[in-house]
């Protein structure tokens, strides 16, 4: 049972924007920082943003990580077809002393 | 560039051991921090241990605590998972992944993953 919780689908149109919730606690989001990976069918994940809203070298700009108390964020802007894949938030807990993965979120561009 | 070489998974009994090794090359991998990750067929991610670059700090998921051991031998730029008392819900993707920092706790980030090794636990 994960202690992040995510929508487990988000769809969109090509060029449209779409938001993914992450949901936390206070020993989680609330105190470190959020990051979130991407995983394309049959592949391992890949770092998107870190550190709430750091982009790594070669992300596009289209993807943006935000963070407001327990809960964060990730927008794709300007939706593409190749950006059909699971998402996922993580954090460090300070309960747990973990790191926690969210639920996933099954993003679809229709 | 970074590159993450998982081997070791296959198909094992319930009860039996296995070793995971990650060797990993394109880094300094004395300096940083090092993860196990794991993802069951069709499930999500579930985090399994961390290693501090120094091997100074290590931490587990409650799920593996006890029967899981992460190492790490620098003069083979490796990582390994020893997992002990192997049951069905250890049937996963086992991934290496490396810290963007040190590993030690609060604020670890796996940036670069491993393709992934896949592990089997039936009778």
């Amino acid at each position: 049972q994960s202690v992040l919780t995510q929508p487990p689908s988000a769809s969109g149109t090509p060029g449209h924007r779409v938001t993914i919730s992450c949901s936390g606690s206070s020993s989680n989001i609330g105190i470190n920082t959020v990051n979130w990976y991407q995983q394309l069918p049959g592949t391992a994940p890949k770092l998107l943003t870190h550190s709430n809203d750091q982009r790594p070298s070669g992300v596009p700009d289209r993807f943006s990580g935000s963070k407001s108390g327990t809960s964060a964020s990730l927008a794709i802007s300007g939706l593409q077809s190749e950006d059909e894949a699971e998402y996922y938030c993580a954090a460090w807990d300070d309960i747990l002393s973990a790191f926690v993965f969210g639920t996933g979120t099954k993003v679809t561009v229709v | 560039q970074v590159q993450l070489v998982e081997s070791g998974g296959g198909v094992v009994q319930p009860g039996t051991s296995l070793r995971l090794s990650c060797a990993a090359s394109g880094f300094s991998f004395s300096s940083y921090g090092m993860h196990w990750v794991r993802q069951a067929p069709g499930k999500g991610l579930e985090w399994v241990a961390l290693m501090s670059y120094d091997g100074g700090n290590k931490y587990y998921a409650d799920s593996v605590e006890g029967r899981f051991t992460i190492s790490r031998d620098t003069s083979k730029d490796t990582v390994y998972l020893q997992m002990n008392s192997l049951s069905a819900e250890d049937t996963a993707m086992y991934y290496c992944a490396k810290d963007l920092r040190g590993g030690r706790g609060r604020g670890v980030i796996p940036d670069y993953w491993g393709q992934g090794t896949l592990v089997i636990v039936s009778s």
